[in-house]
């Protein structure tokens, strides 16, 4: 299993250009996130997905956007990239089992905006 | 959303050292991870531990969920256990801002 992977690694980025960000998870889990995580911070979430065709919004979910067609992809658009969402993105996924949502994460995507 | 205070915020080891981070949680919460995060980045899922005690190796962490805090004992540190350890909670998953650990040779 390869668990949790994204696309791209890094990328830059100049303002107003967009991009989508791509995660795969191969664990057959329901749920799935996007979180950032800027310096010196801990993560935070910008949207999440309880299952195929639904997302909800997060702590940070302006500027992006995301579709979920696939249970096992999870997508997150940037329209219109801004210096201020230069960060590090993660993704994550977890079942639901008897109240439990143990989250595994990937690598992560470093995006630059200039 | 719960509020997630972790202590201290940089915590500098010996080697061999022995070593508690704490988390507090402003409210109840029924799902706890503990995680490392390397000085490449990786987030590595070190404990699910919504309740009671559970140890891995050098590792070990407590939950007190009546009390909302959380432990996580290092002991014998080594080097490659400096990084950032992260305490989240909830099943969205809140954040503490983490706990820097440098150990020394």
């Amino acid at each position: 299993n390869a668990g949790v992977t994204q696309t791209p690694k890094f990328r830059v980025l100049k303002t107003g250009q967009s991009m989508t960000l791509l995660c795969a998870q191969d664990m057959n889990h329901e749920y799935m996130y996007w979180y950032r995580q800027d310096p010196g911070m801990g993560l935070r979430l910008i949207h999440y997905s309880v299952g195929e065709g639904t997302t909800a919004k997060g702590e940070v979910p302006d500027g992006y956007n995301v579709s979920r067609l696939k249970k096992q992809n999870f997508l997150l658009g940037l329209e219109s990239a801004a210096p201020s969402q230069t960060s590090v993105y993660f993704c994550a996924s977890s079942f639901r089992r008897d109240s439990s949502y143990e989250q595994y994460f990937g690598p992560g995507t470093r995006l630059t905006v200039t | 959303g719960i509020q997630v205070e972790q202590s201290p915020p940089d915590l500098i080891l010996q080697e061999g050292a022995n070593s508690t981070l704490r988390c507090n949680f402003s409210d109840s919460v029924n799902n706890l991870q503990w995680f490392h995060q390397n000085p490449w980045g990786q987030l590595i899922n070190l404990f699910y531990i919504p309740s009671g005690t559970k140890q891995n190796g050098r590792l070990s962490a407590t939950t007190v969920a009546t009390e909302r805090y959380s432990l996580l004992y290092i002991s014998s540190s080594q080097t490659t256990d400096s990084g950032v350890y992260f305490c989240a909670g909830d099943y969205k998953l809140s954040f503490g801002a983490g706990t820097t650990v440098t150990v020394r040779a």
